[in-house]
C-alpha cells in the first residue's frame, strides 16, 4: 500500500514564526502536492513538484514556499506564518498522472 | 480548464436508506473523475476513478458512480446506508494528460440510526 506521511498532526504557531511541513511518500512516485483545506473550499493547490528541485506553483502560492531536495520528501515553509493561514493541509503523491494519495493531514493554527 | 459543482453541501439519510451525492463537471478534454471520502480528523481516501472505460464504475465499500457525459454528471450512490458512511465526500475531475486535479468543495454525509 501507498503510505504518504505528514510530520504533524497538530500544530500551533505564532504569527510571524518560521514554520516547515514535511511529507514522506514511501512509493518512488515521482509527483508530490501540498493542498490546503478549507469548509466550503474543498482543496486548493498550493505548490506541485514533478521531480527533485523541481517545483510548479499551484492556485495559492502566496506566502508559501516549497522544497525537493529528494524524491521522498517534500517540504511546505511559510516564511512568516500569518492568521489566515491557519488550516488543514494535505500532502499528496502521485505516479505521473495516476491517481493522488494523501497524508493524514496537519492541522495548523497560527496565533 | 477543468471545474466541478458539488450539488449538495450537506446530505442526510437514514441507516439502510440509499445515498445520492451529486456531482456536475466541465471539461474541454477527455476527463478523468474521482470520487474520494474523507473521514473525520483523517486523510482522503480514494473510493472510485472513471478514465473512459466502463461508464459504471464500481468502487470501495459499496458506492458506486455513473459517467454520463451528456449530463456532465457523475453522481455517487450506494444502495444502502451505513453509519460507518458518515464523512465528507470529494468529486474531483483532472485531464487525463497531467495531474491538475480540480475538487468539489465537499459534501457531508449524515447518516441517522
Amino acid at each position: 500500500d501507498v503510505k504518504v506521511t505528514q510530520s504533524s498532526r497538530y500544530l500551533v504557531k505564532r504569527t510571524g514564526e518560521k514554520v516547515f511541513l514535511e511529507c514522506v511518500q514511501d512509493m518512488d512516485h515521482e509527483n508530490m502536492f501540498w493542498y490546503r483545506q478549507d469548509p466550503g473550499l474543498g482543496l486548493r493547490l498550493i505548490y506541485f513538484s514533478y521531480d527533485v528541485k523541481m517545483k510548479e506553483k499551484g492556485d495559492i502560492p502566496e506566502g508559501y514556499s516549497v522544497s525537493r531536495e529528494k524524491k521522498e520528501r517534500f517540504s511546505l515553509i511559510l516564511e512568516s506564518a500569518s492568521t489566515n493561514q491557519t488550516s488543514m493541509y494535505l500532502c499528496a503523491s502521485s505516479r505521473h498522472t495516476d491517481t493522488q494519495y494523501f497524508g493524514p493531514g496537519t492541522r495548523l493554527t497560527v496565533l | 480548464a477543468q471545474s466541478v459543482t458539488q450539488l449538495d453541501s450537506h446530505v442526510s439519510v437514514s441507516e439502510g436508506t440509499p445515498v445520492l451525492l451529486r456531482c456536475n463537471y466541465s471539461s474541454s478534454y477527455s476527463p478523468s473523475l474521482f470520487w474520494y471520502v474523507q473521514h473525520p480528523n483523517k486523510g482522503l481516501q480514494l473510493l472510485l476513478k472513471y478514465t473512459s472505460a466502463a461508464t459504471l464504475v464500481k468502487g470501495i465499500n459499496g458506492f458506486e458512480a455513473e459517467f454520463k457525459k451528456s449530463e456532465t454528471s457523475f453522481h455517487l450512490t450506494k444502495p444502502s446506508a451505513h453509519m460507518s458512511d458518515a464523512a465528507e465526500y470529494f468529486c474531483v475531475v483532472s485531464l487525463t494528460y497531467n495531474n491538475d486535479m480540480r475538487f468539489g468543495a465537499g459534501t457531508r454525509l449524515t447518516v441517522k440510526p
